[in-house]
């Protein structure tokens, strides 16, 4: 049973739109909230991460929002690029463990 | 360069038979990790590795092992007693236990039938 649940599972969006996925969590034991940017055939690499304490966190055209009290968190991808065409994960840490969503799988059309 | 490379990137094996996988990193960080991923099921924890000589179950360590005889290297085993061992296997590490920023390698894919 996945502890992080994330939709969509994909979309699709035209350039320059932006990307909206959300997570949704239980447990609040949970305290380091990364995301994880996938290319087909590649390892996942960690693109941006937030702690509970901070509702909202930006690193260029990427920001993670925070919603403590309803336990969700989402990650907006502005002025989408296809070169963010890529598999996303949202990610929750506990006990020197990360516990992954499924995943959303965001094709940006030019 | 430093990293973590696993190999092979593709690995066929028949049914019955152990295969091992292999992940070496060159950061001198103290964790590592095993993940498998499937499609539409995101990524899920084998088994990962503090220290040396130390190891713990993930979800999904039926059918697994591993050692941690040495700090880069954390070799993966899927045994005959796994069910459906056709995977992408990636490998991971962290600089500390605490596990917040995952460091992850390019992934072998594994085909038994």
């Amino acid at each position: 049973q996945q502890q992080v649940k994330q939709s969509p599972q994909s979309l699709i969006v035209q350039k320059g739109g932006i990307s909206i996925i959300n997570c949704a969590y239980e447990n609040t034991a949970f305290d380091y909230f990364p995301w994880y940017q996938q290319f087909p055939g590649k390892g996942p690499a960690l693109l941006i991460a937030i702690r509970p304490d901070v509702s909202e966190k930006k690193e260029g055209r990427f920001t993670i929002s925070f919603n403590k009290s309803a336990k969700q968190f989402s990650l907006h991808i502005m002025d989408s690029q296809p070169g963010d065409s890529a598999t996303y994960f949202c990610a929750a840490r506990n006990d020197y463990k990360l516990s992954f969503g499924a995943g959303t799988t965001v094709t940006v059309r030019a | 360069d430093g990293g973590i490379t696993q190999s092979p990137k593709y690995l066929f094996r028949k049914e019955g038979q152990n295969v091992t996988l292999s992940c070496e990193q060159n950061l001198n960080h103290d964790a590592m990790y095993w993940y498998r991923q499937d499609p539409g099921q995101g990524l899920r924890l084998i088994y990962y590795s503090q220290i040396v000589n130390d190891f713990q179950k993930g979800d999904i360590a039926e059918g697994y092992s591993v050692s941690r005889e040495k700090k880069e290297s954390f070799p993966l085993t899927v045994t005959s007693a796994q069910k459906n061992p056709t995977a992408f296997y990636l490998c991971a590490s962290s600089i500390r236990t605490e596990a917040y920023e995952q460091y992850f390698g390019p992934g072998t894919r594994l085909t038994v039938t």
